[in-house]
């Protein structure tokens, strides 16, 4: 089972700061990694796919970079909306489906 | 617009059954895999279970397989997922989801949650 290692668990950024979450695979996925911002209460919404593509209506300061092993997400300068728990999450290997586990962004 | 909403969920007795139904509308349902994650209370998300769009193909985690059951009604764009011999650690929400033709999960169901309890 491919298990991703995300860090911080907990990141406290002031709104207008960068953001730098990481996401490390244990082995190689290629470029088939996604992220997803959950907030209480509400389901995940998809981020970034392919490793560095924004999904539909995904603003442009949410950037995501990598490829195998080592992955970033980027929030370029936090708004008030963006303090949530981000997840990334691997489709490399047919059915293997697995999370992170997760870094809060938090004032 | 695509929607994803679960019902089903509530309190179970452990060693119990429960069978969770998620409606599918704003796609054709029957051209799409799909999927279950869960997510018990503070913690973070688990993938379940996957149904290959023509329910021949089924796969679970090690942590559900032999208990739970994925299936499918591409008549009623109804997905469904039946939960028996639950447990304490079975207690979360848990989340229908579609994924694309690129494997990666793009729409997300609210949630319906499922507590084991007596």
């Amino acid at each position: 089972e491919i298990v991703l290692t995300q860090s911080p668990v907990t990141l406290s950024v002031s709104p207008g700061e960068r953001a730098t979450l990481s996401c490390r695979a244990s082995q190689g996925v290629d470029t088939s990694l996604a992220w997803f911002q959950q907030k209480p209460g509400q389901a995940p919404r998809l981020l970034i796919y392919g490793a560095t593509t924004r999904a539909t209506g995904i603003p442009a300061r949410f950037t995501g970079t990598g490829s195998g092993t080592e992955f970033t997400l980027t929030i370029s300068s936090l708004q008030s909306d963006d303090f949530a728990v981000y997840y990334c999450q691997q489709y490399s290997k047919w059915p293997s489906r697995t999370f992170g586990q997760g870094t809060k962004v938090e004032i | 617009e695509v929607q994803l909403v679960e019902s089903g969920g509530g309190v179970v007795q452990p060693g119990g059954s429960v069978r969770l139904s998620c409606a599918a509308s704003g796609f054709k349902f029957a051209d799409f895999t799909m999927h279950w994650v869960r997510q018990s209370p503070g913690k973070g998300l688990e993938w379940i279970a996957l149904i290959t769009w023509d329910g021949k193909g089924t796969f679970y985690a090690d942590s559900v397989k032999g208990r739970f059951t994925i299936s499918r009604d591409n008549s009623q764009n109804t997905l469904f997922l039946r939960l028996t011999r639950v447990n304490s650690e079975d207690t979360a929400v848990y989340y229908c989801v579609k994924e694309t033709t690129y494997w990666f999960f793009d729409y997300w169901g609210q949630g319906t949650l499922v507590t084991v309890s007596s």
